[in-house]
């Protein structure tokens, strides 16, 4: 089965810096890589998603690359602000599997 | 994005008893439904992978009759936790996969969670 690794498990960034998440994965048949943002308390939202025919999507300050030959994608937050602190979550699916296997998070803090 | 409620938001309950936790796509038609749980600091682990109509799928390790899963709609699924035991309390969070989205049908949608609380 698929096996997602993130690093780094925490992460600390001044306000105003980027913040970089990487995520490595097993399958290579795996062709979807959403990110979710999770706060205290409150349930996994999407953020950004990325599949396997695109290298790099950006939505605002937020950006995810894909490298399919060393299978690992990686979430960039740009000009970072407090509210971006929370647990990220990396996950891939691989096509014709439902399952999403998640990464083990990592939690943001941003230095004010 | 897509919309996902949970109901309750958080429940407290007595050892032995029953529990009931409702997920519901509010603005999609959801064929599948999952529910995880997790715990302080880790991530999300899946439990079942529910169809509408159909008998959930649970993963290794979980009991089926401990969790009871019904997807009764293409709106509504339901996770019963029977006869609960205090290491039973966590966070329930269940997903609904949106079918109808364009450009594809990948796509995942988290409902807020229920604080599970065993006494």
């Amino acid at each position: 089965g698929e096996n997602v690794e993130q690093h780094p498990s925490t992460l600390s960034v001044q306000e105003g810096d980027s913040a970089v998440i990487k995520c490595t994965y097993s399958d290579s048949a795996s062709n979807y890589f959403p990110w979710y943002k999770q706060e205290l308390g409150k349930g996994p939202q999407l953020i950004i998603d990325i599949r396997s025919n695109v290298g790099e999507k950006k939505d605002q300050r937020i950006a995810v690359t894909l490298n399919k030959t060393a299978k690992h994608f990686s979430l960039h937050i740009t000009e970072t602000q407090p509210e971006d602190s929370a647990v990220y979550f990396c996950a891939a699916r691989d096509f014709g599997n439902e399952k999403l296997t998640f990464g083990t998070g990592t939690r943001l803090t941003i230095i004010p | 994005g897509a919309v996902v409620s949970q109901h309750p938001s958080w429940v407290i309950c007595k050892s032995g008893t029953s529990v009931k936790i409702e997920c519901r796509s509010l603005d999609f038609q959801a064929t599948t439904m999952f529910w995880y749980r997790q715990f302080p600091k880790q991530s999300l682990m899946l439990m079942a992978t529910s169809n509408e109509g159909s008998k959930a799928t649970y993963e290794q390790g979980v009991e089926k009759d401990k969790f009871l899963i019904n997807h009764a709609s293409l709106t509504l699924s339901t996770l019963t936790v029977t006869s609960a035991h205090p290491e039973d309390s966590s966070f329930y969070i269940c997903s609904a996969r949106n079918p109808g989205q364009a450009p594809s049908t990948d796509t995942q949608y988290f409902g807020p969670g229920t604080r599970l609380t065993v006494l």
